[in-house]
């Protein structure tokens, strides 16, 4: 079983201050981790993923993770926020399944989401 | 197309009646899921498409609720004899062959049952 637990469900910080927005997991098995962002009236988008490489982890606009088994983490930051990160930010674990139609897949289960709103 | 698209954007219904949501997947991409984002709540997984395999639904929340991929691409969730708590946001992703990590979402369809 996997599940992800995202500690704050709404973070405001102010334009230019640095950015924490938290992600604890818990996984069977060696997990990847991803985050995704989703904009007003947008679709998710992608912003990093952690597949047992690099432990820290660089996305899209500025944002990256740290992967820290030892406490079961994968907390997002970016040193400096602007406006237009104002969004929803999801925190993903995935893990590889047989389904019950016998084929694979690798199963998503996200957490409950974080609102960040950046003020002026 | 450039991206996943959905339609429609917005759909307003009344409970009971039936309604129909389209995805139009990434061309070329053999998977393709659906999920449910309520209020507050992460992203429920609905069901999901790989190719010409059955496919998993194990995530449907009840009988009410049926999905298809017609040709490997289009896909339709069919929710019938809607109730107010059906009301979120459904959306669809695909996954291009070889790289089944990464899901590309559409916007989704915001779905409100009065």
């Amino acid at each position: 079983a996997q599940s992800v637990t995202q500690l704050d469900s709404h973070v405001s910080v102010s334009e230019g201050t640095p950015v924490l927005l938290r992600c604890n997991y818990s996984s069977s098995y060696s997990p990847s981790l991803f985050w995704y962002v989703q904009h007003p009236n947008k679709g998710l988008q992608l912003l990093l993923k952690y597949t047992s490489a690099a432990t820290l982890v660089k996305g899209i606009n500025g944002f990256e993770a740290e992967f820290k088994k030892s406490e079961t983490s994968f907390h997002l930051t970016k040193p400096s926020a602007h406006m237009s990160d104002a969004a929803e930010y999801f925190c993903v674990v995935s893990s590889y399944f047989i389904s019950n139609s016998g084929g694979s897949n690798y199963k998503l289960t996200f957490g409950k989401g974080t609102l960040l709103t950046v003020n002026p | 197309g450039a991206g996943v698209s959905q339609s429609p954007s917005n759909k307003v219904t009344e409970k009971g009646k039936d309604v129909e949501l389209r995805c139009d997947p990434i061309s070329g991409h053999t998977a393709l899921y659906w999920y449910r984002q309520s209020l507050g709540q992460g992203l429920e997984f609905l069901i999901y498409f790989q190719g010409n395999s059955a496919p998993d639904k194990s995530g449907l929340p009840s009988d009410r609720f049926s999905a298809e991929r017609t040709g490997g691409s289009v896909s339709t969730l069919t929710i019938q004899r809607t109730q107010q708590e059906d009301s979120a946001v459904y959306l669809c992703a695909s996954t291009l062959g070889g790289q089944p990590l990464t899901r590309y979402f559409g916007p989704g369809t915001r779905l409100l049952v009065l």
